[in-house]
């Protein structure tokens, strides 16, 4: 059972367009939300996390979005650049430390 | 930020052989290790979740005896896939993590069994 589900599978934005990815949750118990971005043939690197009291937090042009209510939750890439053109994983934890469960990726290409 | 050196980045070896991967945390001690294996252009499949000084927990179908896990310290755990065929050649991603702090992940090794 996918304890996280993540879409679209895949994404294409023109450059300077939003990027949006959506992932959402059963587990009430879950209480940390990061992101991850992959580029090929490299690890996840952690891009932008949040935890249910807040609706929102932004990392420069990076925003997650938290519906906590709908158990969603969204990345928002503002002003998209063929550099980020990558993998975006969401993931939830009960508490850091615990399991993390991934969603099933997002491969984003933004074309100039 | 925390760093997780995953080393080596690529391995080739032929079947049969066994290969070792490390994964150490740099600037902090980490009490989970996780090993995640990752097809081309697929999620994260977790292998196994290990705590510094016990056992490693396997995920369900994964290969016990194949996957050897030790994790010997708070900074280093290691992956040995055992009489390696080509059918394991994958990339291999190493996380860890401190309560209360972030999961991150190394660089990935590529192994490829020929």
């Amino acid at each position: 059972q996918q304890q996280v589900k993540q879409s679209p599978q895949s994404l294409i934005v023109q450059k300077g367009g939003i990027s949006i990815i959506n992932c959402a949750y059963e587990n009430t118990a879950f209480d940390y939300f990061p992101w991850y971005q992959q580029f090929p043939g490299k690890g996840p690197a952690l891009l932008i996390a949040i935890r249910p009291d807040v609706s929102e937090k932004k990392e420069g042009r990076f925003t997650i979005s938290f519906n906590k209510s709908a158990k969603q939750f969204s990345l928002h890439i503002m002003d998209s650049q063929p550099g980020d053109s990558a993998t975006y994983f969401c993931a939830a934890s009960g508490y850091t430390g615990n399991q993390f469960y991934f969603g099933t990726g997002t491969s984003l290409t933004v074309i100039p | 930020g925390a760093v997780v050196s995953q080393h080596p980045s690529w391995v080739i070896c032929k079947s049969g052989t066994s290969v070792k991967i490390e994964c150490r945390s740099l600037d902090f001690q980490a009490t989970t290790m996780f090993w995640y294996r990752q097809f081309p252009k697929q999620s994260l499949m977790l292998m196994a979740t290990s705590n510094e000084g016990s056992k490693a927990t396997y995920e369900q179908g994964v290969e016990k005896d194949k996957f050897l896990i030790n994790h010997a310290s708070l900074t280093l755990s290691t992956l040995t896939v055992t009489s390696a065929h080509p059918e394991d050649s994958s990339f291999y991603i190493c996380s860890a993590v401190q309560a209360d702090s972030p999961l991150h992940f190394g660089n990935g090794t590529r192994l490829t069994v020929t």
